[in-house]
């Protein structure tokens, strides 16, 4: 059974630009859900989606915005990139939602100069 | 005060030695506790998932949680080398119908050979 694919795994972008990372969950998940990982702050949640439907969403600014398809794929984007942007994105997947069935991806490292 | 709270370690021990990973909290409404494992460059992968007080035994795994004293515990009989990794405490909360997990900054450990 595929597990959860995160795309691309490593990027560099510059102050002011904008990126859009990719998520496949495992085949029946419904649910997506995003994560920020820094040495400074630790894991944080940027926002959970299930059946194309935002749920859920963490403290972070609008720059940061996500969505899922009918597929159940998701995307997270983050505009006017800035330095403290640069992180570690993981995604999960799970059927539903529930916290104890997450399967997390190897993650998007995004480095901004 | 953060919510979770999680000592960073680094802690290094010898294979074979009982090892003791913990969080405190101080949001009463979490009702899923877990324990991940994340080895480098990977993403983090569920080891232990309860939501009662009490011990849950799995293999060399015990989970431990204290809802009164809002305390839980991960304990490693016979650590090997294979367990060196960071090791992050989550805890989770129902919001907008799906579950927010809350992470601590996680326990880099080393079990020397």
């Amino acid at each position: 059974k595929a597990g959860v694919t995160q795309t691309p795994r490593y990027l560099i972008k510059t102050r002011g630009q904008q990126v859009t990372l990719s998520c496949s969950p495992i085949s029946g998940h419904r649910s997506v859900s995003w994560y920020q990982q820094t040495p400074g702050q630790g894991l944080q949640f940027l926002f959970e989606y299930f059946s194309e439907t935002q749920r859920n969403k963490g403290n972070f600014p609008g720059r940061f915005s996500g969505r899922q398809f009918s597929n159940s794929r998701s995307e997270m984007n983050v505009s006017t990139l800035e330095l403290g942007d640069s992180a570690l994105y993981l995604c999960a997947s799970s059927v539903s939602g529930v916290a104890g069935e997450l399967f997390f991806g190897e993650g998007s490292r995004l480095t901004v100069l | 005060q953060k919510e979770v709270e999680q000592d960073p370690g680094p802690l290094s021990v010898p294979e074979g030695a009982i090892v003791s990973l913990n969080c405190t909290y101080s949001n009463s409404a979490f009702q899923y506790f877990m324990w991940y494992r994340q080895y480098s460059r990977k993403g983090p992968e569920l080891l232990m998932y309860t939501y009662s007080s009490g011990n849950k035994e799995d293999g060399r795994f015990t989970a431990q949680v204290d809802k009164s004293s809002k305390y839980i515990s991960l304990f490693i009989r016979d650590s090997q080398p294979s367990d060196s990794a960071t090791y992050l405490c989550a805890m989770s909360e129902t919001q907008g119908g799906s579950e927010k997990l809350v992470f601590g900054k996680g326990t880099k450990l080393t079990v020397n050979p």
